[in-house]
């Protein structure tokens, strides 16, 4: 049982290159949630997907799409990576409804 | 003024000590008041919840919700330099149809010092 998978742990892009981020969960979890992380500023939500199928916009989503591929998997992607995206991101499952996430180990995230 | 704030510290404290990690809030509708705890460079860990006012107790942590002041606080009994840590704060509305949002406050860093 791994809970919260992320891959990759560490990227460093270029301004205006592109990539995908990988999130699985092996809990049945219905919700998943996409959040990035900066000094100071908390853990803040990009996009999360209530249950399979449906996705919706957090507190910061401009730069960034996702897909519920199935049940178990979310990823972000980035299409024009800028350097305000250099960040911790973090992958985040619950239970459909419930105010108890379980996060990933975070991708730690440059953009030069 | 941010919906949940919190002392960032840096907060060092030697081993043994009794800790105590401070939120305030500003949206009185927040019912569920949790505490993840972040090692470095790992993902955040709930550690403990409560819901509304009150306090909830497990082993050496005690959670604290104060709702008149918008107020709540972890403490930590008998520190340990494994509680070296930073602890976030986090706050709900309850359990909606679909999805419940979260707001978490920027976290505390602790060292416990041997």
């Amino acid at each position: 049982n791994a809970g919260v998978t992320q891959t990759p742990k560490f990227q460093v892009l270029k301004t205006g290159q592109s990539m995908t981020l990988q999130c699985a969960q092996d809990m049945n979890h219905n919700s998943m949630y996409w959040y990035r992380q900066d000094p100071g500023m908390g853990l803040r939500l990009i996009y999360y997907s209530a249950s399979e199928g449906t996705t919706d916009k957090g507190e910061v989503p401009n730069g960034y799409n996702v897909s519920r591929l199935n049940k178990r998997e979310f990823s972000l992607r980035l299409e024009s990576a800028a350097p305000s995206q250099t960040s911790v991101y973090f992958c985040a499952s619950s239970v459909l409804g419930s105010y108890e996430q379980y996060f990933g180990p975070g991708t730690r995230l440059t953009v030069t | 003024q941010k919906e949940v704030e919190q002392d960032p510290g840096p907060l060092s404290v030697p081993e043994g000590a009794i800790v105590s990690l401070n939120c305030t809030y500003s949206n009185s509708a927040f019912q569920y008041f949790m505490w993840y705890r972040q090692y470095s460079r790992k993902g955040p860990e709930l550690l403990m919840y409560t819901y509304s006012s009150g306090n909830k107790e497990d082993g050496r942590f005690t959670a604290q919700v104060d709702k008149s002041s918008k107020y709540i606080s972890l403490f930590i009994r008998d520190s340990q330099p494994s509680d070296s840590a930073t602890y976030l704060c986090a706050m709900s509305e309850g359990m909606k149809t679909s999805y419940d949002k979260v707001i978490f406050g920027p976290g505390t860093s602790l060292s416990v010092i041997p």
